[in-house]
C-alpha cells in the first residue's frame, strides 16, 4: 500500500531563513507527487506537481521541490522564508495508472515562522 | 470560472443527527472526491466518484455514504453521527489523476 511519511509535525524558522520540508513515500513506482498548503480553516492549495522528467520542479509562491528516486524523496525549498509562509504544509502521492487516482496525504508539517 | 463549492461552511449537529455535505466541482470536471480531516491530521480519502461511478471508498464505516448527480456535483452523506466525526470535510474534484483541486471545506462540530 502507498504511503507518505512528513517526519517532521512542526518547523520553525526565523523569516528570510531557507526552508526544507521532507517528504518520503513507500509505493511500487514512481507515483505523481504534489506539495500543498493549507492555512488554518481553509482547503488546500496546490503549490506545485512532479509527474516526470526534469526532477527539480517550480511552483508558486518561491517553492520548488526536488525528486530523487533513489531516496523515494520529494522534498520541498525555499530560499527565504517569509512570515505569510507560515501553514500546514502536506505532501501527496497519486498512482498514474489503475482504475482509481485517489491521492495519499502525509499528516503535515506545520510551519511557524519567527519575525 | 469558479472553484470547488462547498456548502454549508460550517455546521453544528448533535449526536444521533444525519448531515449531509453538497459540492460542486469545477466545470468539466468528471470526478469528485471526499476526504476527511481532522485536527492536526491529514486529509483522509472517503469517497471518490467518477461519472456518477463510485471509484473508491477509504476505511470509513457504513453510516459513510455519497452519490455523484448526472451534472457532476456531489453529496456526502453521513447518519448516526458520533462525537469522532467531527472535521473539517473536504472536496477535490479533478479532471484526471494529475491534478486535483480542494474547495474550502464544511466544518462539522458535532456535540
Amino acid at each position: 500500500a502507498q504511503s507518505v511519511t512528513q517526519p517532521d509535525i512542526h518547523i520553525t524558522v526565523s523569516e528570510g531563513a531557507s526552508l526544507e520540508l521532507r517528504c518520503n513515500y513507500s509505493y511500487g513506482a514512481t507515483p505523481y507527487l504534489f506539495w500543498y498548503v493549507q492555512s488554518p480553516g481553509q482547503g488546500l492549495q496546490l503549490l506545485l506537481k512532479y509527474f516526470s522528467g526534469d526532477t527539480l520542479v517550480q511552483g508558486i509562491k518561491g517553492f520548488e521541490a526536488e525528486f530523487k528516486r533513489s531516496q523515494s524523496s520529494f522534498n520541498l525549498r525555499k530560499p527565504s522564508v517569509h512570515w505569510s509562509d507560515a501553514a500546514e504544509y502536506f505532501c501527496a502521492v497519486g498512482p498514474k495508472s489503475g482504475g482509481s487516482y485517489i491521492p495519499t496525504f502525509g499528516r503535515g508539517t506545520s510551519l511557524i515562522v519567527h519575525p | 470560472d469558479a472553484g470547488v463549492t462547498q456548502s454549508p461552511t460550517h455546521l453544528i449537529k448533535t449526536r444521533g443527527q444525519h448531515v449531509t455535505l453538497r459540492c460542486s466541482p469545477i466545470s468539466g470536471h468528471k470526478s469528485v472526491s471526499w476526504y476527511q480531516q481532522v485536527l492536526g491530521q491529514g486529509p483522509q480519502f472517503i469517497f471518490q466518484y467518477y461519472e456518477k461511478e463510485e471509484r473508491g471508498r477509504g476505511n470509513f464505516p457504513d453510516r459513510f455514504s455519497a452519490r455523484q448527480f448526472p451534472n457532476y456535483s456531489s453529496e456526502l452523506n453521513v447518519n448516526a453521527l458520533l462525537l469522532g466525526d467531527s472535521a473539517l470535510y473536504l472536496c477535490a474534484s479533478s479532471l484526471d489523476r494529475r491534478g486535483y483541486t480542494f474547495g474550502s471545506g464544511t466544518r462539522l462540530t458535532v456535540v
